[in-house]
């Protein structure tokens, strides 16, 4: 069964500490991405990587890292450095080959509370 | 950078009737994609529709449709004989065709389905 699953579904982390959230794909997708969401607002860009061993910034990239050694995988680690990491996390993934390369398809996501 | 407007954060609607969200965005492109995702209870985005911007043709999946003004920046979403498992939070969404891969959301609408 064809997805993008994200691992845990809740997480709690005590101030401080670095925490990674895992996102696989079996979608053979080339792209993935890193949402966060807020209360009452939408989702907004972390990190994203169009190819493996390659990953660019969104417009809230900080305190927040990422890798990609394989294509399947795309984990987030929410640093110490990250001020405010309570939230809603949202990994996606698009095909970026194909009849239709725009449209991005999202994981369950993970709710990260900072204690 | 591009905007995304969702100026109703809450709309009702009785079963099996007919209802209309509105969204719009700031742009200077000329090619781009939109979509509207619902987000359920359990906060995964499913994509309900999406639109190519070079299209004039408005976009329909089964019992929702578009009406996309490309000159008035305007993209609504219309839920026709909506049902209760409708119920959601809608973002509409807007993504340029090629190089920043984001999707910019706007901050959604709460649909809710009275019996």
């Amino acid at each position: 069964d064809g997805g993008i699953t994200q691992s845990p579904k809740y997480l709690f982390r005590k101030e401080g500490q670095n925490v990674t959230l895992s996102c696989e794909q079996n979608l053979n997708h080339d792209a993935m991405y890193w949402y966060r969401q807020d209360p009452g607002q939408g989702l907004r860009l972390i990190y994203y990587s169009q190819i493996v061993n390659d990953f660019q910034k969104g417009d809230i990239a900080e305190g927040y890292s990422v890798s990609r050694e394989k294509k399947e995988s795309f984990p987030l680690t929410v640093t110490s450095a990250q001020k405010n990491p309570t939230a809603f996390y949202l990994c996606a993934s698009r095909n970026s080959r194909g009849r239709v390369t725009d449209t991005q398809y999202f994981g369950p996501g993970t709710r990260l509370t900072v204690l | 950078a591009q905007t995304v407007t969702q100026s109703q954060p809450e709309m009702s609607v009785q079963e099996a009737e007919t209802v209309t969200l509105s969204c719009t965005y700031d742009t200077s492109e000329s090619d781009y994609y939109l979509f509207w995702y619902k987000q359920p209870p359990s906060r995964q985005m499913i994509l309900v529709i999406r639109q190519e911007a070079y299209k004039q043709q408005n976009a329909t999946e089964n019992r929702f449709s578009v009406n996309f003004q490309k000159a008035a920046k305007s993209f609504s979403l219309k839920i026709s004989d909506s049902q209760l498992g409708d119920a959601a939070m809608y973002f509409c969404a807007y993504r340029s065709p090629e190089g920043n891969e984001k999707l910019t959301f706007g901050t959604g609408t709460r649909l809710t389905i009275i019996p």
